[in-house]
């Protein structure tokens, strides 16, 4: 059975700082990932994905994510922080062909 | 390019009452998913449709049913409202069949009060 860990709730940075978010996920074989952003009000709008090429995935807005196998992680990171990035982040896993399956989200507060 | 439309946007129902959610993809687009968010439960899967054919379904009762038409658009309706039911309702389409691959296009929802 496939499932994802999003590590924490909730993360609160200061402007210009540096941004983690965490998640783990648990599949049977290599699944797809991605990394999806909801702003208040809003739908889902995707950041990036992995599909098993590069392990370094570049996203839209200067975020970017490492594929671990090892380790089971796909963290979501951006090298500084923009106002404009407070929302709530979801990791996503997905097996071909099937359904997706959404981490419980972490709310991403940046701070002036 | 317009992006994906659901309406209505905001409704309150009562329980016992059934209602109808409506989400236009984007055009060429044929897959159409159907979510249901809230605070305690997060994002769950409810059904998935392709070419007005249910692909797959998630883990919610028969009250939740859904529909594709052959133009894409695609309504969800669910009978016999509980409180519980409250929720944001988003849709999402995509152009690929396959979901480990497609990027998912989402609507802004329909936000859902059961009173």
């Amino acid at each position: 059975a496939q499932s994802v860990t999003q590590l924490d709730s909730h993360v609160s940075v200061s402007e210009g700082t540096p941004v983690l978010l965490r998640c783990n996920y648990s599949s049977s074989y290599s699944p797809s990932l991605f990394w999806y952003v909801q702003h208040p009000n809003k739908g889902l709008q995707l950041l990036l994905k992995y599909t098993s090429a590069a392990t370094l995935v570049k996203g839209i807005n200067g975020f970017e994510a490492e594929f671990k196998k090892s380790e089971t992680s796909f963290h979501l990171t951006k090298p500084s922080a923009h106002m404009s990035d407070a929302a709530e982040y979801f990791c996503v896993v997905t097996p071909w062909g099937g359904k997706l399956i959404f981490g419980q989200g972490t709310e991403l507060s940046v701070k002036p | 390019k317009a992006g994906v439309t659901q309406t209505p946007r905001y409704l309150i129902k009562t329980r016992g009452q059934q209602v109808t959610l409506s989400c236009s993809p984007i055009s060429g687009h044929r897959s159409v998913s159907w979510y249901q968010q809230t605070p305690g439960q997060g994002l769950q899967f409810l059904f998935e449709y392709f070419s007005e054919t249910q692909r797959n379904k998630g883990n919610f009762p028969g009250r939740f049913s859904g529909r594709q038409f052959s133009n894409s658009r695609s309504e969800m309706n669910v009978s016999t409202l509980e409180l519980g039911d409250s929720a944001l309702y988003l849709c999402a389409s995509s152009l690929s069949e396959d979901r480990a691959n497609g990027e998912l296009f989402f609507g802004e929802g329909s936000r859902l009060t059961v009173l």
